[in-house]
């Protein structure tokens, strides 16, 4: 079954950092770009960031551009996410999510998700 | 930014009943509209990808039709495991900028 495994969410306080990771099971990572998610709580969900399949191109939201850096190892199938400067508006749930190949944005994997509190 | 709104909020039917959920951008994404379904503590899972395609593995009684700025996912007879939160999502914008709708709730009456 094809899979996705977050790990790496915490609590954490306002200014600090922290660093998702997320390894996917029974798929060439390399045939796939990735992105991540997020969901605040009892809210919906806002896409956070996209990384190419080869890691050539990367792109974030606005709401934390500067701030996050995506990044993948194709040899481990393993995505992640550096976050720093974090802000009590950070607060959610993070997705580590698959786009269907050839269809860019259309997310038809996702992980279970692991979950970010950030403390002010 | 695009922004999509979803009516209603909240969408209260019988098991057996035909659900109808409309997304509304507020500009043209052609057809490059998704679906997804999410049940409380889970994570969403894609039902309908480019307005009107079923993804793998999802039932029949799950249909999208629209193009441009109207869109709508029909439920053909509910069943029990339908109940959920239904997001709209566009994949239009490139650089990428994917946004989603705020959510319709399916809840049972």
């Amino acid at each position: 079954e094809v899979q996705l495994v977050e790990s790496g969410g915490a609590l954490v306080q306002a200014g600090g950092s922290l660093r998702l990771s997320c390894a996917g099971s029974e798929f060439t990572s390399s045939d796939y770009s990735l992105n991540w998610v997020r969901q605040a709580p009892g809210k919906g969900l806002e896409w956070v960031s996209y990384i190419s399949s080869s890691s050539a191109t990367m792109y974030y939201a606005d709401s934390v551009k500067g701030r996050f850096t995506i990044s993948r190892d194709n040899a481990k199938n393993s995505l992640f996410l550096q976050m720093n400067s974090l802000r009590a508006e950070d607060t959610a749930v993070y997705y580590c999510v698959r786009d269907m190949i050839h269809q860019t944005g259309a997310f038809d994997v996702w992980g279970q998700g692991t979950m970010v509190t950030v403390s002010s | 930014e695009i922004v999509l709104t979803q009516s209603p909020a909240t969408l209260s039917l019988s098991p057996g009943k035909r659900a109808t959920l409309s997304c509304k951008a507020s500009q043209s994404i052609a057809g490059f509209l998704a679906w997804y379904q999410q049940k409380p503590g889970q994570a969403p899972r894609l039902l309908i990808y480019d307005a009107s395609n079923r993804a793998t593995g999802i039932p029949a009684r799950f249909s999208g039709n629209g193009s441009g700025t109207d869109f709508t996912l029909t439920i053909s007879s509910l069943e029990p495991e339908d109940f959920a939160v239904y997001y709209c999502q566009q994949r239009y914008n490139w650089p990428p900028d994917f946004t989603f709708g705020p959510g319709t709730k399916v809840d049972i009456k």
